[in-house]
């Protein structure tokens, strides 16, 4: 089946403006994850979905940033009045079961804020 | 804090070469580790992983790693490199919910 998709792949914004990050998970995986990769960096752990609860949102940076997983399976993040220093890109990633170290996670191809 | 850290920003070798990108970890207990490789627009791929066992992994695209507890390593290995293997490698441990990724190892490949 299909991998994980995220779209937009790329999204340009003024610095201030509001932002939403939608990402489609793999069908019937419970677990979703969020990651910033700043440039330069690996990814950075920002929030994991269990199902429509966030489990661990132990890695958003601030209260600026928001997710949410209604139904389960595609998730939002959003981001209210951005800064430069939200310029990064935004991966989503899923997994079958979540919970558990062993549990493989797949990646979307990732979207790219640039905040001017 | 559990951390994992990549000593090498970049890495050239030749085609044909082998090929060692170095990982160390700092988890209190054995952690689970993971190899990850990402090319210019693409996500990330894995190449493999270690749970426990056997301290020599074997993955896809001809990719091993051996797991080293005496020196809390995990290195990527391969005998051969492919021009196509140019890409960036992430190492990475998972503590239940969350990956813990290393900054990444570019490598380049020359003809």
């Amino acid at each position: 089946g299909a991998g994980v998709s995220q779209t937009p792949s790329n999204k340009v914004t003024e610095k201030g403006k509001y932002v939403e990050l939608r990402c489609d998970p793999i069908s019937g995986h419970t677990a979703l994850y969020w990651y910033r990769q700043s440039l330069g960096q690996g990814p950075e752990f920002l929030i994991y979905f269990q199902g429509t609860g966030a489990a661990d949102d132990s890695g958003l940076p601030n209260d600026r940033f928001f997710a949410v997983r209604p139904e389960g399976s595609v998730s939002t993040l959003k981001i209210q009045r951005t800064e430069r220093g939200d310029s990064a890109v935004y991966l989503c990633a899923s997994s079958l079961m979540g919970g558990q170290g062993s549990d493989e996670q797949f990646f979307g191809p990732g979207t790219r804020l640039t905040v001017l | 804090a559990q951390s994992v850290t990549q000593p090498d920003i970049h890495i050239t070798v030749s085609e044909g070469a082998s090929l060692e990108l170095r990982c160390n970890y700092s988890y209190g207990a054995t952690p689970y580790l993971f190899w990850y490789v990402q090319s210019p627009g693409q996500g990330l791929q894995l190449l493999l992983k270690y749970f426990s066992g056997d301290t020599l992994v074997q993955g896809i695209k001809g990719f091993e790693a051996e797991f080293k507890r005496s020196q809390s390593s995990f290195n990527l290995r391969k005998p051969s490199v492919h021009w196509s293997d140019a890409a960036e490698y992430f190492c990475a441990g998972s503590n239940f919910n969350k990956f813990y990724f290393g900054s990444g190892t570019k490598l380049n490949v020359k003809p």
